[in-house]
Order: C-alpha cells, then structure tokens, then sequence
C-alpha cells in the first residue's frame, strides 16, 4: 500500500463548476499537508498549507483535512479553465515531501 | 512563496557527455534541498537530498556517482548527470527547504523544472 493515494484522474468539468479532490494516506505521523499545483512542464506551486484538522480557505481554495479518516480535501469553487492543471497532494515525513501519484484536472469553457 | 531558480531550463546533449543543473534559493538560506525526476504524466520521484557542507543522502536505486550532488553555499545546490544515456532524459525539478521561523510553518518551494533530452 501506497503512503499516500491520489487518484489520477483526469477530472474533466465544465467551467464554474465546483471541484472536488481527494488523498488518503496511511501515516498517522504524518502532520503537515500540503496541495500543489503543476502546470505541464512546469515546477509545483505551493496552493494550500494546513496542519491540523478542520478547513483552510484561500480565495476560491478550500483545503480540508480529516485526521481520523486520514482523508484531505482540495475544493475548487467557481472553476477556471486556468485551473487545469495536475493538483498533487502532499504530505512531510523526516524533511522528505510524500506525494501523491497527482490528478489531472480539465476545466473546459 | 518563496523563489527557487533553476539553470538552464532546457538542455539538450550528446550521449556521453555530462550535464550539470543550478539550483538556487533566492530570498531564503536553505540548508536542504531535494532533487527530483519526473517522467510524462507521472508523479515527482525523489532521487537525494541535498545537505549544505555535507555529502548528500541517495534515495534507494539512484546511483550517486550517476548523479553527482553539490550543495556548496546555503543558496546553490548543483546536479551532474554524468555520461548521460537516452534514458535519462527526463523533468529534473529542484526543491528547497524553508523551515520557517518558531511556530511557522515549514515547506518545500519548487524551482520551475529542467528539461534534459539526451540524443
């Protein structure tokens, strides 16, 4: 099993649409959680960053964490075809960034 | 975020030859940075870490006399593909370390990739 799972997708939904992303993973350590963002042949961009339970909101970014179903969220509201992109998932274990495998999202206009 | 540059963006190379990638962190120290490959529609994989003064720490099945890492100054780590085959042409993406100030958060920003086709 996999630290953490992502599926990959694609997601494809039409534009305003509101998104939905998801990883598990299998860690309890894990305390730090993080959502990239790549656009194709591009680095990651840091999205959202939380540390605990609950909901973090940024702009039309949600990011949710459930630590006892070890179950994150990214909410996109209001999608963009600028949103497409692949949104990984993240988590910090010893220094070390676990990924998940990323998803694919398409925003068609 | 923070700023992490990558040099050059985009190389092309002889089979044979050797091929070395700058990273740097622009408006912080950062005495880790991480190495990364990335294939087509993959996700990163981690290859080493990269320890400023000190020699770096290889994921399992990278070959560091391969993929010679430097770290040399808080600022600049540098990657050498050495006699370079087709098969590692690939997405390198650096990583640098920031771990925040007392009770901020700590995190990784990325530099934007380099591209290695080798003919």
């Amino acid at each position: 099993q996999k630290e953490v799972e992502q599926d990959p997708g694609p997601l494809s939904v039409p534009e305003g649409a509101i998104v939905s992303l998801n990883c598990t993973y299998s860690n309890s350590a894990f305390q730090y959680f993080m959502w990239y963002r790549q656009y194709s042949r591009k680095g990651p961009e840091l999205l959202m960053y939380t540390y605990s339970s609950g909901n973090k909101e940024d702009g039309r970014f949600t990011a949710q964490v459930d630590k006892s179903s070890k179950y994150i969220s990214l909410f996109i509201r209001d999608s963009q075809p600028s949103d497409s992109a692949t949104y990984l998932c993240a988590m910090i274990s010893s220094y070390k960034l676990i990924f998940g495998s990323g998803t694919r999202l398409l925003v068609r206009p | 975020g923070a700023v992490v540059s990558q040099h050059p963006s985009r190389v092309i190379c002889k089979s044979g030859t050797s091929v070395k990638i700058e990273c740097r962190s622009l408006d912080f120290q950062a005495t880790t940075m991480f190495w990364y490959r990335q294939f087509p529609k993959k996700s990163l994989m981690l290859m080493a870490t990269s320890n400023e003064g000190s020699k770096a720490t290889y994921e399992q099945g990278v070959e560091k006399d391969k993929f010679l890492i430097n770290h040399a100054s808080l600022t600049l780590s540098t990657l050498t593909v050495t006699s370079a085959h087709p098969e590692d042409s690939s997405f390198y993406i650096c990583s640098a370390r920031d771990p925040g100030l007392a009770g901020a958060r700590e995190t990784q920003y990325f530099g934007p990739g380099t591209r290695l086709l080798v003919l």
